[in-house]
């Protein structure tokens, strides 16, 4: 079975301070890796995506994630934390049609991000 | 915005009833997937459909069926409706012209079910 993980439930991060959101994965064969991100009852945004190439991705907001094969991660960064970038950040992986499962996206448990001042 | 309906945006009912949401993907978009967002589940994959066609099932109940039509809008029936039913749920769509995407989801802004 194709999965995430993130292993923490909440980041607390001051403004202005780097923010690292950690995501692990485990897929067979190529992953396609996303980041989303769900404001207070909103729906998800899309952040950003890994299908192939560089291992560095930057996304929208200011945001990046670096794909690192070795230790199948994907985590999202910033380089300097907003206030406004407090919210639900979710990592997920595609399954693919090729084993049947119809390009869904699987979720992580999401990860609560508090920027305070 | 995302492009993706989502109606009613609220829905309140009683155990043992049904209801009905409905979803409008964006435009061109083929398949129409639904989600459900619990704080005990977190986001759980339900079914997708691709071109009127159901192409995955996830952990989706017996109670609960869905269905798109040939203007691409999907519905999503809940029956028998107990508390644990309440749940925020997704429709998310995605630029799958042919049988394999590597794009993303774009998601609607949900449809909060409460089961009183």
């Amino acid at each position: 079975a194709q999965s995430v993980a993130q292993p923490e439930d909440q980041v607390n991060v001051a403004e202005g301070n780097p923010l690292t959101v950690k995501c692990t994965y485990s897929v067979s064969g190529n992953p396609y890796l996303f980041w989303y991100v769900q404001y207070p009852n909103r729906g998800l945004q899309f952040l950003l995506k890994y299908i192939t190439g560089d291992n560095l991705v930057k996304g929208s907001y200011g945001f990046e994630a670096e794909f690192n094969k070795s230790q199948t991660s994907f985590h999202l960064k910033k380089p300097s934390a907003l206030v406004s970038d407090s919210a639900l950040y979710f990592c997920a992986v595609r399954v693919s049609i090729l084993t049947g499962g119809g390009n869904k996206l699987t979720f992580g448990t999401g990860t609560q991000l508090k920027v305070e001042l | 915005d995302s492009g993706v309906t989502q109606t009613p945006k609220h829905l309140i009912t009683a155990t043992g009833q049904r209801v009905t949401l409905r979803c409008s993907p964006r435009s061109g978009d083929l398949s129409v997937y639904w989600y459900q967002q619990s704080l005990d589940q977190g986001l759980q994959f339900l079914i997708q459909y691709y071109n009127g066609e159901e192409r995955a099932k996830g952990n989706i109940l017996e109670r609960f069926s869905a269905q798109q039509f040939p203007d691409l809008h999907s519905e999503l029936n809940l029956s028998s409706l107990e508390l644990g039913d309440s749940a925020l749920y997704f429709c998310a769509s995605s630029v799958a012209r042919d049988r394999v995407s590597t794009g993303e989801l774009f998601f609607g802004e949900g449809s909060r079910l409460t089961v009183l």
